[in-house]
């Protein structure tokens, strides 16, 4: 398997601007994980979902961001609109029983918003 | 709430001499603990974990960590440090919700 996929590796976009992050989980791994990382926060949880069903969006920083998965082989991380504050990187990671198994982190996708 | 704290935001080690990095952790109940290894331009990889047993854990690349109750600590050690070593590390609390510390970068001397 190629592991998590995310595309794009690298995205610029201009403040206001529309955003979709794209994930593709390992093959049969039912839990899908979008985290951010940034200087100043860290690592934060957005959201994940198991069985393509979104359990806890509690992290997810306002309306701005909403996150799908319309099946178990991909999911997006949409920001609409965008801004600067959001430039951050955005992983994806997926395991087969949550996070108490091993966790497959995806390369990131480095937003920059201007 | 569950935090995790590494005091540490930068250590500095000579090739060959031991490492360990402090972790804290505050969990209301018994915390599933891990530690995470980022390369720079890279995703996280999983090191280690901790549930429930043994309080000393082993895990990959010649790293362990000891689970240490009455301290809420869980420190990441090596006996000896190689300079491919050389990277970020993140410990994490939590299960499903799971809570990453803020990070402790790693630099190897030669």
């Amino acid at each position: 398997d190629a592991g998590v996929i995310q595309s794009p590796r690298h995205e610029v976009t201009e403040m206001g601007q529309e955003v979709t992050l794209r994930c593709k989980p390992i093959s049969g791994h039912d839990y899908l994980f979008w985290y951010r990382q940034t200087m100043m926060r860290g690592l934060e949880l957005l959201i994940y979902f198991n069985n393509n069903v979104p359990i806890d969006d509690s992290g997810m920083p306002e309306d701005r961001f909403s996150a799908k998965m319309p099946n178990a082989s991909f999911s997006t991380l949409k920001i609409q609109p965008s801004e600067p504050r959001d430039s951050a990187v955005y992983f994806c990671a997926s395991s087969w029983a949550g996070m108490t198994t091993e966790a497959f982190f995806g390369q990131g996708t480095r937003l920059t918003v201007v | 709430a569950q935090s995790v704290t590494q005091p540490d935001i930068h250590i500095t080690v000579s090739e060959g001499a031991s490492l360990e990095l402090r972790c804290n952790y505050s969990y209301g109940a018994t915390p599933y603990l891990f530690w995470y290894v980022q390369s720079p331009g890279q995703g996280l990889q999983l090191l280690l974990k901790y549930f429930s047993g043994d309080t000393l854990v082993q895990g990959i690349k010649g790293f362990e960590a000891e689970f240490k109750r009455s301290q809420s600590s869980f420190n990441l050690r090596k006996p000896s440090v190689h300079w491919s070593d050389a990277a970020e590390y993140f410990c994490a609390v939590g299960n499903n919700d799971m809570r990453f510390g803020a990070g402790t970068r790693l630099t190897v001397k030669p």
